[in-house]
């Protein structure tokens, strides 16, 4: 089916260094969510976005859909130890199709 | 609260013992669905439900069940388990699959011998 390829697959960091995860699709994405897990819990929705070249910010998160609607990214300025945890993105296609997710680790 | 709440939270059976995990959302949502993950395999889609008595498979559907009579509930049925579905389970609800978030369910811990 179709996939969204998710890299990188692990990311160990700095406190403060800055963060970045990419999703990538062979075909063009009506949407795409951004989802968090952290450690022991379950994935929590962050953001969706939809129109092309669209850029989203939340606090030290800025999320990006690509102009070609193919690919996304989430960058996390100067990290801090309550960013741990597993990014995932993810497009509607009838049913919901998952990243295999970025595991990100801070090191204090 | 809106919540979507799972039962049991860990379970450890054995081969061939038929088992439910029940999944409930408060959230008056129309679309529903299971999800398994497993360590480098991600989040993937069992079955899902755009609305009562409406259920789809998802992408790894063998050896599972689903039913959905009542809006809120959507439980998923192992008739007969097997250790390749030991596995960390969520349930997800959310308006409608397109354009919405999805709320997951806090997981469920299966442990088949």
């Amino acid at each position: 089916g179709q996939q969204v390829m998710q890299i990188p697959q692990y990311q160990h960091v700095q406190e403060g260094e800055d963060f970045t995860t990419y999703c990538n699709s062979s075909t063009t994405l009506s949407n795409i969510q951004w989802y968090k897990q952290r450690p022991g819990g379950h994935p929590v929705f962050l953001i969706q976005l939809v129109k092309s070249g669209e850029v989203k910010k939340q606090k030290r998160l800025t999320f990006q859909f690509g102009e070609a609607k193919k690919n996304s990214s989430l960058h996390i300025t100067a990290t801090q130890t309550t960013d741990v945890g597993t990014y995932f993105c993810a497009h509607p296609r009838g049913n919901l199709i998952f990243g295999k997710g970025t595991k990100l680790s801070v090191k204090p | 609260e809106a919540q979507v709440t799972q039962n049991p939270r860990y379970l450890i059976t054995v081969t061939g013992k038929k088992l439910t995990v029940t999944c409930s959302q408060n959230m008056n949502h129309e679309y529903m669905s299971w999800y398994r993950q497993d360590p480098g395999l991600g989040l993937r889609q069992i079955y899902y439900s755009m609305n009562v008595e409406v259920t789809d498979k998802g992408d790894v559907p063998e050896g599972y069940k689903v039913s959905r009579k009542e809006k809120r509930n959507f439980p998923l049925i192992l008739e007969s388990p097997s250790p390749n579905q030991t596995s960390l389970y969520f349930c997800a609800s959310s308006l409608w699959v397109f354009h919405n978030e999805q709320f997951f369910g806090p997981g469920t811990r299966l442990t088949v011998l």
